[in-house]
């Protein structure tokens, strides 16, 4: 059975703060890991990984996977009270048309 | 842009309603899929539906049964609805191919008393 793990489950900073999310995964015939980022609304993509030890970056936002460690992270420099949201992480197998495992999601709380 | 809608974002229901959640993509996507969502499990995938008339069951689908008759629309049927079926229901699609990109629509928070 496929599993992704997410931690911490919740976390709180204030803005300006650096924040380090973490996805660890065991799954067969691993394909991809992504990342959305969850508002009061539709998940939101920020990243999809295939290869170990390049990272994604967009903005403050970047994105690393470990593929002999079975992990990724997820790193939010500067924090703003706008970031603050459920973050999840899944990961697709090679041969599953596509279906997504998730993550129980990270909720990050940023305070003024 | 992607877009996916679902027909409600609120509903309420009672217990043994036969219930419908619509979901419509405009992006000629192949794959759809049904999620629920409840705190601190996550996303946990109902159904999906990798091209019209076809279907498959995902981690749960106890109590709930899918249609696609069109490509871009899937709906999502209970049966007999129950209260631990409330829940927040996010639908999604996927062009197919190399992407695994799923695009997400609003979702629907469904309460059955």
């Amino acid at each position: 059975e496929d599993k992704v793990v997410q931690s911490p489950l919740s976390l709180v900073v204030h803005e300006g703060d650096t924040v380090t999310l973490n996805c660890s995964y065991e799954v067969t015939n691993f394909r991809s890991l992504l990342w959305y980022k969850q508002e009061k609304k539709a998940p939101t993509f920020l990243f999809m990984l295939t290869s170990s030890g390049i990272e994604k970056k967009s903005g403050r936002l970047s994105s690393i996977l470990d593929k002999k460690e079975l992990f990724s992270i997820l790193n939010i420099t500067a924090t703003q009270t706008g970031d603050s949201a459920i973050y999840l992480c899944a990961v697709a197998r090679g041969t599953s048309y596509g279906k997504l495992t998730f993550g129980q999601g990270t909720i990050l709380t940023v305070h003024p | 842009d992607v877009k996916v809608t679902q027909s409600s974002r609120y509903l309420v229901k009672r217990t043994g309603e036969k219930v419908f959640l619509e979901c419509v993509q405009d992006m000629d996507h192949e794959n759809m899929f049904w999620y629920r969502q409840d705190p601190g499990l996550g996303l946990r995938l109902i159904y999906f539906s990798y091209d019209v008339k076809m279907k498959e069951k995902g981690d749960i689908p106890e109590g709930y049964s899918v249609s696609r008759e069109k490509k871009e629309r899937f709906s999502l049927i209970l049966e007999s609805a129950s209260t631990n079926q409330t829940s927040m229901y996010l639908c999604a699609s996927r062009a197919g191919g190399a992407s695994n990109e799923q695009f997400f629509g609003p979702g629907t928070r469904l309460t059955v008393l």
